[in-house]
């Protein structure tokens, strides 16, 4: 599979809202409802931010929201702070029981 | 509390075969529905999806490294190991175990660097 298509990077100032896009085929990301997202910072592993398209784990500020519409899933971060800047990853289960990775979006703090 | 840690060689040469183990605690490799996945990630890249493995013992690989990659499970000692054959340079990376109940990873290991070089 090719990984999903993510914009390299994606910044804004304190407060503001912004979004990341990733984009699939009707193969992964249309085709099921199960598009994760995850937030890495510098020599840290993934923390998931966002499973099943839309759905927040337990701890995940609800600053942070996910949607989809057709092929491209999309992670909002509103009311951006300081600790918000790291990569981010979508992934998307693509059947079979194997999943693809999104290219990451390094997300950067005005 | 739910912990994995990676454990391996820092160093492999081209060739080789690299064995990684994944210890896990705070859950059980038995529970249905649990599943552990190998990632991994070349510096400054991409996260990549290597193999799953579920409490079932089912089995599934990336389709561009299936050929490469063989996972197994030793419940007894809560270990997922990966081996992956025929190392080169571009299989340097970070590799993490990560803990899945559905879907989606919610725990993840600290990962560890493997470095291929002769």
């Amino acid at each position: 599979q090719s990984a999903l298509t993510q914009p390299a990077s994606v910044s804004g100032s304190p407060g503001q809202s912004i979004t990341i896009s990733c984009t699939g085929t009707s193969s992964d990301v249309g085709n099921y409802n199960l598009v994760s997202w995850y937030q890495q910072h510098p020599g840290k592993a993934p923390k998931l931010m966002i499973y099943e398209d839309s759905r927040r784990p337990s701890g995940v500020s609800n600053r942070f929201s996910g949607s989809k519409s057709g092929n491209t899933a999309s992670l909002t971060i509103s009311g951006l702070q300081a600790e918000d800047e790291a990569d981010y990853y979508c992934c998307s289960y693509a059947g079979s029981t194997t999943y693809v990775f999104g290219s990451g979006t390094k997300v950067t703090v005005l | 509390q739910v912990t994995l840690k990676e454990s391996g060689p820092v160093l492999v040469k081209p060739t080789e075969t690299l064995t990684l183990t994944c210890t896990v605690s705070g859950f059980s490799l038995r529970n249905g529905g649990m599943g552990v996945s190998w990632i991994r990630q070349p510096p400054g890249r991409a996260l990549e999806w290597l193999a799953h493995i579920f409490s079932n013992d089912e089995k599934s690989y990336s389709t561009s490294l299936r050929n490469r990659l063989t996972i197994s499970e030793d419940t007894s000692k809560s270990q997922v190991v990966l081996t992956m054959t025929n190392m080169a340079p571009v299989d340097t990376a970070t590799y993490y175990c990560a803990r899945s109940e559905a879907y989606e990873w919610d725990y993840w290991g600290q990962g560890t660097l493997v470095t291929v070089s002769s």
